[in-house]
C-alpha cells in the first residue's frame, strides 16, 4: 500500500536553528516525492520535488530508497519559513498524491 | 499570477442537501482534480478529470459524489444527499500536463464544507 506518514505534527525551533521535517514513505516501486506548503491563510503551494533535485528558500530534501525517507532540511530557519509542510507521493501510472498528515513549522524569533 | 478560484469559501448546509462547489481551473491547465481535507487528517486524493472524463477516482469518490465541467471555465464537485461526515475542506487543483509527466498541482484556497 502507499503511504507517507510524517511523524511530528510540530516542530518548533529558533530562528538560525538547523530544521529537518521527516518523511518516510511505503511503496514498492520507484515514487516520486514532494514537499508542499501551505503559509498561514494561503493555499497550498509545491515547494520543491525529488526529481528537480533543486534548493528553493533554502530547503533541501534527498530521496533516501534504503531508508524510504525524503526529508525536509534547511541548514537555517528564518520565521517566514513558519507553515505547514506535506510531503506526498506519486507512485506508479498513476496521477493522484498521497499525502502525509502534514507538519507545522513554527520559526520563533 | 494565474490561480485556481473556488467558490463558496464555506458552505453550512443541511444534512440531506445537496452541495455543488465550482472551482475555475488555470486558463490553459487540461487536468483538474479534487482533494478533501477532514479536520484534523491527510489531505485526501477524491477524483482526477481529463478530457471530459474522470481519469481516476479514490473509494471516498462513490455514487454520491460527481464532477463536471459544464462549461469551458467551470470545475464542479457535487455532493448528494450529504452526510455529517462529508464536513471537510474541499480543494480543487489544476495541472498543465498530468503527474505522470510530471506536471505540478496548483491548488485553490479550498472550500469548507460544514453538514449540520
Amino acid at each position: 500500500a502507499q503511504r507517507v506518514t510524517q511523524p511530528e505534527k510540530l516542530l518548533s525551533v529558533f530562528k538560525g536553528a538547523p530544521v529537518e521535517l521527516k518523511c518516510n514513505y511505503s511503496y514498492s516501486g520507484s515514487p516520486e516525492l514532494f514537499w508542499y506548503v501551505q503559509y498561514s491563510r494561503q493555499r497550498l503551494q509545491l515547494l520543491l520535488r525529488h526529481i528537480s533535485r533543486e534548493s528553493i528558500k533554502g530547503f533541501t530534501a534527498d530521496l533516501n530508497k534504503g531508508e524510504t525517507s525524503f526529508h525536509l532540511k534547511k541548514p537555517f530557519a528564518q520565521e517566514e519559513d513558519s507553515a505547514m509542510y506535506y510531503c506526498a507521493l506519486r507512485g506508479g501510472n498513476t496521477g493522484k498524491l498521497i499525502f502525509g498528515q502534514g507538519t507545522t513549522l513554527q520559526v520563533k524569533p | 499570477e494565474p490561480e485556481v478560484t473556488q467558490t463558496p469559501s464555506h458552505q453550512v448546509t443541511q444534512m440531506g442537501q445537496e452541495v455543488i462547489l465550482r472551482c475555475v481551473p488555470i486558463s490553459n491547465h487540461l487536468y483538474f482534480y479534487w482533494y478533501r481535507q477532514i479536520l484534523g487528517q491527510k489531505v485526501e486524493f477524491l477524483v482526477s478529470f481529463y478530457n471530459n472524463e474522470i481519469s481516476e477516482k479514490s473509494e471516498i469518490f462513490d455514487d454520491q459524489f460527481s464532477v463536471e465541467r459544464p462549461d469551458g471555465s467551470n470545475f464542479t464537485l457535487k455532493i448528494r444527499s450529504t452526510k455529517l461526515e462529508d464536513s471537510a475542506m474541499y480543494f480543487c487543483a489544476s495541472s498543465a500536463q498530468g503527474l505522470k509527466n510530471t506536471g505540478e498541482l496548483f491548488f485553490g484556497e479550498g472550500s469548507r464544507l460544514t453538514v449540520l
